[in-house]
């Protein structure tokens, strides 16, 4: 089993529509946890950490469920632009960020 | 802002050739991270350096090694190169004592392996 799983997708939706992605991680013992944005053929970039909390960036929300091992992105209102594969990534340790195999997003006019 | 910088961005070697690829983290960032990722595959961790020193090993090949020099940047060496190391390298780099987590990649090095 994967240290992190994500749905790979491809998620289809239209412009203005709310899109969630789940991600879940094996290692209990992770400390840190953040949803970084890979354009086609380009480098990862962080888009947001992920709190226990729960926090929220414009039109991103982000939730920690710690119990259930899962973190997930929400999307509201989306745009062409967001169209990308979204990298759920986790910190089972110091200095070690595994990533998951990341959910592509796809928003049509 | 200065960036990651990696070179080269492109090189094409043929089987059993070696490679070697430079990575240039951001200055003062004093730990580097070498992933790799396959054609439609998430980023794998090879390796990391903190302080010049190895803090942590992924799924390296034996025939691939690396290092961090005096100046922080990094060496990712592959020898007796494979089809099957054709691949995206990205390089990435952080501050420990900013206790982020996150990591800056540089735009990556694309190895086609012939």
């Amino acid at each position: 089993r994967k240290e992190v799983e994500q749905d790979p997708g491809p998620f289809n939706v239209p412009e203005g529509a709310t899109v969630a992605f789940n991600c879940t991680y094996s290692n209990s013992a992770s400390q840190s946890f953040f949803w970084y944005r890979q354009d086609c053929r380009k480098e990862p970039k962080l888009l947001m950490s992920v709190y226990s909390s729960g926090n929220e960036d414009g039109r991103f929300t982000a939730q920690l469920n710690r119990a259930s091992q899962y973190i997930s992105l929400l999307i509201r209102d989306s745009k062409l632009s967001d169209s990308a594969t979204y990298l759920c990534v986790v910190n089972p340790r110091f200095q070690k960020l595994v990533f998951g195999t990341g959910t592509r997003l796809l928003v049509s006019p | 802002a200065a960036g990651v910088i990696q070179s080269p961005r492109h090189l094409i070697k043929e089987k059993r050739e070696t490679a070697t690829l430079k990575c240039y983290p951001i200055p003062r960032h004093d730990t580097v991270y070498w992933y790799q990722q396959g054609p439609g595959q998430d980023p794998q961790f090879l390796i990391s350096f903190y302080e010049k020193m190895q803090s942590d090993k992924g799924s390296i090949p034996d025939r691939f090694s690396a290092q961090q020099f005096s100046d922080y940047h990094s060496e990712l060496n592959m020898s007796s190169l494979e089809l099957g190391d054709s691949a995206l390298y990205f390089c990435a780099s952080s501050l420990v004592a900013e206790n982020t987590g996150e990591l800056f990649f540089g735009e990556g090095s694309r190895l086609t392996v012939l």
